[in-house]
C-alpha cells in the first residue's frame, strides 16, 4: 500500500538551530517526492522536489532534502532555523496517477 | 491568475444542506485536484480532472460528493444532504500536466451545523 510517515507530530527548535523533518515512504514504483509547508488558515505551498536525478534536492527558503531508496526516506533539513519557518510541514508522495499521498504533518515551533 | 483562486473561504451549513465550493485554477493548467484536510491531519485525494475529463474519482467518500469542470476550467465540488463529519478544509490544486508540481489554493472551511 502506498504511504507516507512522518514519525514527529511536534518539533520545537530554537531559533539559529538546525533542523531535520522525517519522512518514510511506502511506494510500489518509482516515487516522485514533494515537501510542502503550510501556515495556519493558508494553503499549502511547495518547498521542493524530488523526481529523479540528483538525490539531495534543494529548495525555498534554504530548504534542502535527500532522496534515500534504500532507507525509503525523504527528510528535510535546514542549518540554522528563523522564526518564521514556524508552520505545519507536509511530506508527500506521487507517481504516474499524479494524485498525492500525504503524511500526517509535523508542526514546527521556533523558540527565540 | 497569479493562484488558486477558491471560494467561498468560509462555508457554515446546516446538517441536511447542499454545498458548492469553487475553484479557480492557475490560467492555462491541465490538471486539477481536490483534496479533504480533516482537522489535524494531511490533505487526503479525493478526485483529479484532466481537462474537463474527471480521470480519477476514487477518493470521493460518498455518492453525496460530485465534482465536476465542464469547461476545462473552473471546477465545482458538490456535497449534498450534508453530514457533519464533511467539517473540513477542502483543497484545490492544479498544475501544469503530468509530471510537474501541484500548487494549491488556501482552501474552503467548511463548517456543517
Amino acid at each position: 500500500a502506498q504511504s507516507v510517515t512522518q514519525p514527529d507530530i511536534h518539533i520545537t527548535v530554537s531559533e539559529g538551530a538546525s533542523l531535520e523533518l522525517r519522512c518514510n515512504y511506502s511506494y510500489g514504483a518509482t516515487p516522485y517526492l514533494f515537501w510542502y509547508v503550510q501556515s495556519p488558515g493558508q494553503g499549502l505551498q511547495l518547498l521542493l522536489k524530488y523526481f529523479s536525478g540528483d538525490t539531495l534536492v534543494q529548495g525555498i527558503k534554504g530548504f534542502e532534502a535527500e532522496f534515500k531508496r534504500s532507507q525509503s526516506s525523504f527528510n528535510l533539513r535546514k542549518p540554522s532555523v528563523h522564526w518564521s519557518d514556524a508552520a505545519e510541514y507536509f511530506c508527500a508522495v506521487g507517481g504516474e496517477t499524479d494524485k498525492l499521498i500525504f503524511g500526517t504533518g509535523t508542526r514546527l515551533q521556533v523558540f527565540p | 491568475g497569479a493562484g488558486v483562486s477558491q471560494s467561498p473561504r468560509y462555508k457554515v451549513a446546516k446538517r441536511g444542506q447542499d454545498v458548492a465550493l469553487r475553484c479557480d485554477p492557475i490560467s492555462g493548467h491541465v490538471s486539477l485536484f481536490w483534496y479533504q484536510q480533516a482537522l489535524g491531519q494531511g490533505p487526503e485525494f479525493l478526485t483529479y480532472f484532466q481537462n474537463e475529463a474527471q480521470l480519477d474519482k476514487s477518493g470521493l467518500p460518498s455518492d453525496r460528493f460530485f465534482a465536476e469542470r465542464p469547461e476545462g476550467s473552473v471546477s465545482t465540488l458538490k456535497i449534498q444532504r450534508t453530514q457533519q463529519e464533511d467539517s473540513a478544509v477542502y483543497l484545490c490544486a492544479s498544475s501544469l500536466g503530468r509530471d510537474q508540481p501541484q500548487h494549491f489554493g488556501d482552501g474552503t472551511r467548511l463548517s456543517i451545523l
